[in-house]
């Protein structure tokens, strides 16, 4: 059975760290491509991270810097670890698997919640 | 970059049809075909429901369909039903290698 299990979110002051874990069951993260996606309170989707099989990476431009995607094969898990955060940081945070080209998102796990606030 | 847009809100009876549009640039939905569409029941995780404009997963009824012209890309329901409503996100694939999603539109049904 397909599973994307996110953990590692939490309430966390501006400037701090946090590290998002997403693991996967049913098929190999080492396959295909995966990304983040993140949705603030009450609003919309936003794009974060992919990270390709051959592990060439992306980051939206509002994260580039701060943020970092990892893959872990043996543990079949990707990464977000997450630095300088920021207020406008706090969102849920979705992982999801790709499907063939442009990044199509067509599994998603259920998402971890970030809060950033002092 | 700013979001793709979609209109806030768009309703329709049982049985009826609705379309979403969704705006953006030939930097993105005008310039690949890579333009899918997700729809997201409150307090769920967002499903894919058309893909490469126009392809559906499987599973996702023929009901939902999906089109292109120009910088513009449309989801259409048919068939309006009950459990259709949710909100519904376009996305894009973007010359900055990146994904663009809409802003959302809400479907509610009569």
């Amino acid at each position: 059975e397909l599973q994307l299990v996110e953990s590692g979110g939490g309430l966390v002051q501006p400037g701090g760290s946090l590290r998002l874990s997403c693991a996967a069951s049913g098929f190999a993260v080492t396959t295909t491509y995966m990304s983040w996606v993140r949705q603030a309170p009450g609003k919309g989707l936003e794009w974060v991270s992919v990270i390709y099989s051959g592990g060439t990476i992306y980051y939206a431009d509002s994260v580039k810097g701060r943020f970092t995607i990892s893959r872990h094969n043996s543990e079949n898990t990707v990464s977000l670890q997450m630095d300088s955060l920021r207020v406008e940081d706090t969102a849920v945070y979705y992982c999801a698997r790709g499907l063939g080209p442009g990044i199509v998102l067509d599994f998603w796990g259920r998402g971890t919640l970030v809060t950033v606030s002092s | 970059q700013s979001a793709l847009t979609q209109p806030a809100s768009v309703s329709g009876s049982p049985g009826q049809s609705i379309t979403i549009s969704c705006t953006g640039t030939s930097s993105d939905v005008g310039g690949y075909n890579y333009v899918s569409w997700y729809q997201q029941h409150t307090g769920k995780a967002p499903k894919l429901m058309i893909y490469e404009v126009t392809t559906r997963p499987s599973g996702v009824p023929d009901r939902f369909s999906g089109s292109k012209s120009g910088n513009t890309a449309s989801l259409t329901i048919s068939g309006l039903q009950a459990e259709d409503e949710a909100d519904y996100y376009c996305g894009s694939y973007t010359s900055s290698r990146t994904l663009l999603f809409g802003g959302g539109t809400k479907l509610t049904v009569l």
